[in-house]
């Protein structure tokens, strides 16, 4: 079965601290990956999506992730946090599973940034 | 009123009773998934359904839960016979067409929270 790692779980930073949160996944073929942003008292939305060409991906807010095949790896990156961006980070991979292609998701980061 | 909507926001329920939580999705989202959130945890898979018919259930846990969309529009997610470990978030997302190659990203609603006394 697929499966997504986000290796850290709590993260604090003070404002203007850079920001790598990392993501791991375990399919070896084709995949789309995507992060998901959860702002406290709001929706799941999506921040950046991964389908194919460059492997360096700009979203939202000063938002970026790159993929590397080799490494299994789509690690999310922001020069400098602001207050704003506390909130709860997801890592998604739609891989094939059981005949479809399905998301599978990490358990979240939860970041903190202090200003 | 173009995002996916949810209802209830808040079910409590007793054990063993019967719920159905209710998922509007964009108009036009020919793509829908069912979601089960603990606290801590990401969302975990439970249902996907490409228009009418579910296309993949395997992450349903058991008989006790099943889901319908018979419009291709708004669906209902039924569990038989609660039981106090059904109670999480529960969300549910859509998406314009779904699948590897379609797949642009999945729009969430705010889901519905769950408790089970």
């Amino acid at each position: 079965a697929q499966s997504v790692s986000q290796h850290n779980h709590h993260v604090i930073l003070s404002e203007a601290a850079s920001l790598e949160l990392g993501c791991n996944y375990s399919y070896g073929g084709t995949v789309n990956l995507f992060w998901y942003v959860q702002y406290p008292g709001q929706h799941l939305q999506l921040l950046l999506k991964y389908f194919s060409g460059d492997p360096l991906v700009k979203g939202i807010k000063g938002f970026e992730a790159e993929f590397i095949k080799s490494k299994f790896s789509f690690n999310l990156r922001k020069p400098s946090v602001q207050w704003s961006d506390t909130a709860e980070y997801f890592c998604a991979v739609n891989a094939p599973s059981g005949g479809s292609y399905i998301p599978t998701f990490g358990r979240g980061t939860s970041l903190i940034v202090h200003p | 009123g173009a995002g996916v909507s949810q209802t209830p926001s808040n079910k409590v329920t007793e054990k063993g009773k019967y719920v159905e939580l209710r998922c509007d999705p964009i108009s036009g989202h020919t793509a829908l998934y069912w979601y089960r959130q603990s606290l801590g945890q990401g969302p975990e898979f439970l249902i996907y359904f490409q228009g009418t018919g579910a296309a993949d259930d395997s992450g349903l846990p058991n008989d006790r839960f099943f889901a319908v969309r018979p419009e291709g529009s708004v669906s209902t997610l039924k569990i038989q016979r609660t039981e106090r470990g059904d109670s999480a978030v529960y969300l549910c997302a859509s998406s314009l067409t779904g699948g590897l190659a379609g797949e642009k990203g999945q729009y969430f609603g705010p889901g519905t929270r769950l408790t089970v006394l």
